[in-house]
């Protein structure tokens, strides 16, 4: 079975605030991924993290690769609509890529 | 600029028929997969192609086959689908050292 537990499963929030998604692992990645899923697309990824402790940005998003290499955190700073979708986790290892069961972020009006 | 291109885009399958999904890249990409995603499930891993003339099982490989036909094709073929093969099924690929994989637009399969 899959091996990334991913949490919340939704979110609802308003536009302005701050989001924060987590993923755990049973075992070690040695890179962690970040990906977005909108309706009726396939996922694109928003951030890459390939060592333990490492924190990246990209715009308002930043992730971070924990120290232990089983887990990751994304962080979405002032939301805004275009956020709207699934945030999935994957770790790669051995040129697989799994995945976590998702995040769906909704935004309130 | 084609990237990964999926076929079909959409499926209804009668239960026990056979079918294959075909997906290219032209990115000259080694690796390819193939997920399948399902309401709360996530993306699956069903299987993968590191390179050319290579496959291995993913997650859920159970009731699939794959041909990598070349290093742009790597088709699924559901011999005998079943009603829990009901799903979005997508394609991804990648370049060896890169991490970034980029995926098609799925293809929506229904089996009844």
């Amino acid at each position: 079975g899959q091996q990334l537990n991913q949490s919340p499963q939704s979110m609802f929030i308003q536009e302005g605030e701050d989001v924060s998604m987590n993923c755990t692992s049973s075992s070690i990645f040695n890179t962690w991924l970040w990906y977005k899923q909108d309706p009726g697309e396939g996922p694109v990824l928003l951030i890459a993290l390939y060592k333990a402790g490492e924190l990246t940005s990209n715009g308002r998003l930043t992730a971070q690769f924990g120290t232990t290499r089983k887990d990751s955190f994304l962080n979405i700073s002032a939301s805004i609509p275009s956020d709207v979708g699934i945030y999935f986790c994957a770790g790669l290892r051995d040129d697989k890529i799994i995945f976590g069961k998702g995040t769906r972020l909704h935004i309130l009006p | 600029n084609a990237g990964v291109t999926q076929t079909p885009k959409f499926q209804v399958l009668k239960t026990g028929q056979s079918m294959t999904l075909q997906c290219a890249q032209d990115m000259n990409h080694n690796s390819m997969y193939w997920y399948r995603q399902d309401p709360g499930m996530g993306l699956r891993l069903i299987y993968y192609s590191a390179s050319e003339g290579t496959t291995d099982k993913g997650e859920v490989p159970n009731g699939y086959n794959v041909s990598r036909l070349n290093k742009r094709e790597f088709s699924l073929r559901l011999e005998s689908a079943a009603p829990s093969q009901t799903s979005v099924y997508f394609c991804a690929s990648r370049k060896r050292g890169n991490t970034e994989a980029f995926f098609g637009q799925g293809t929506r399969l229904t089996v009844v």
